[in-house]
C-alpha cells in the first residue's frame, strides 16, 4: 500500500522549546493530510485537517497557536508544538488519503509510524 | 455526528482460540467502516474496510468483519489466533469513502491479549 512518513519517530525536549514533526507521503500526492493525538491506551483523538495550500482546520478545543500547521506541498506537512510543555507529551499521528496514482479511490487513510514526543 | 462505541476495552484468549471485536456505530448518513491494528508505539495498520457491496469483508492476518446495517455493527472475527496477533485494534468509521476530505471518527479500541 502506500506509505506515509514520519520523522522523527521520537523526540525528547525541555519544557519551553518548539518541536517540529513532519509528515510526508512517499508514493502519492495528499492534498489533504490529517494530524490525531494519542494518549497512553487511549483512541486517537483528531487535531486538525491539514490542506495543502490553505490554513488548516482546527477540532474544537485544539490550540491553533499552539499547535502549527503547514502544509506547504501535496506530499509534506508539517505540525510545531510551539512552546511545549510536560502536558504535549504524547503519541502524534499523522495520516493522509491518496488523491493519485495507486493510493486514489481506495477510501482508505494511510497512517505515519508515529512520533512519540516527551516535554521535560 | 458519527460515534464509535468498542464495547471491551481488553479481550485475553488462548492461542488458537476464536476472537470476537466488537464494534458499534451511530451515524445519520451513510458509513463506511474500518479496522485498524496497532502494535506498540507503531501508527495504524489497516485491517479491512467496508465500502459498499458484499457485508463479509475478509482482511489481512486471516481477519474478517461483517457490517450489520440493522445492528448497526462491524465486528471482527478471526477463527484462530496467533501470539502475534497481541495488539490494539481500533475501529474507525467515515461518512466520506474515498474523497479524502474527512478524517476517520476512531472507537476507543480493544486490547487483543493472546496467551499461550
Amino acid at each position: 500500500g502506500a506509505v506515509v512518513s514520519q520523522h522523527p519517530s521520537w523526540v525528547i525536549c525541555k519544557s519551553g522549546t518548539s518541536v517540529k514533526i513532519e509528515c510526508r507521503s512517499l508514493d502519492f500526492q495528499a492534498t489533504t493530510m490529517f494530524w490525531y493525538r494519542q494518549f497512553p491506551k487511549q483512541s486517537l483523538m483528531l487535531m486538525a485537517t491539514s490542506n495543502e495550500g490553505s490554513k488548516a482546520t482546527y477540532e474544537q478545543g485544539v490550540e491553533k497557536d499552539k499547535f502549527l500547521i503547514n502544509h506547504a506541498s501535496l506530499t509534506l506537512s508539517t505540525l510545531t508544538v510551539t512552546s511545549a510543555h510536560p502536558e504535549d507529551s504524547s503519541f502524534y499521528i499523522c495520516s493522509a488519503a491518496g488523491t493519485s496514482g495507486r493510493a486514489l479511490g481506495t477510501g482508505e487513510l494511510f497512517f505515519g509510524e508515529g512520533s512519540r514526543l516527551t516535554v521535560l | 455526528a458519527q460515534s464509535v462505541t468498542q464495547l471491551d476495552s481488553q479481550v485475553p484468549v488462548f492461542e488458537e482460540a476464536p476472537v470476537e471485536l466488537r464494534c458499534n456505530y451511530s451515524s445519520s448518513v451513510s458509513v463506511y467502516l474500518f479496522w485498524y491494528v496497532q502494535y506498540p508505539n507503531q501508527g495504524l495498520q489497516l485491517l479491512l474496510k467496508y465500502l459498499s457491496g458484499s457485508t463479509l469483508v475478509k482482511g489481512i492476518n486471516g481477519f474478517e468483519a461483517e457490517f450489520n446495517k440493522s445492528q448497526t455493527s462491524f465486528h471482527l472475527r478471526k477463527p484462530s489466533v496467533h501470539i502475534s496477533d497481541t495488539a490494539e485494534y481500533f475501529c474507525a468509521v467515515s461518512d466520506s469513502p474515498g474523497t479524502g476530505r474527512r478524517a476517520l471518527t476512531f472507537g476507543s479500541g480493544t486490547r487483543l491479549q493472546v496467551q499461550p
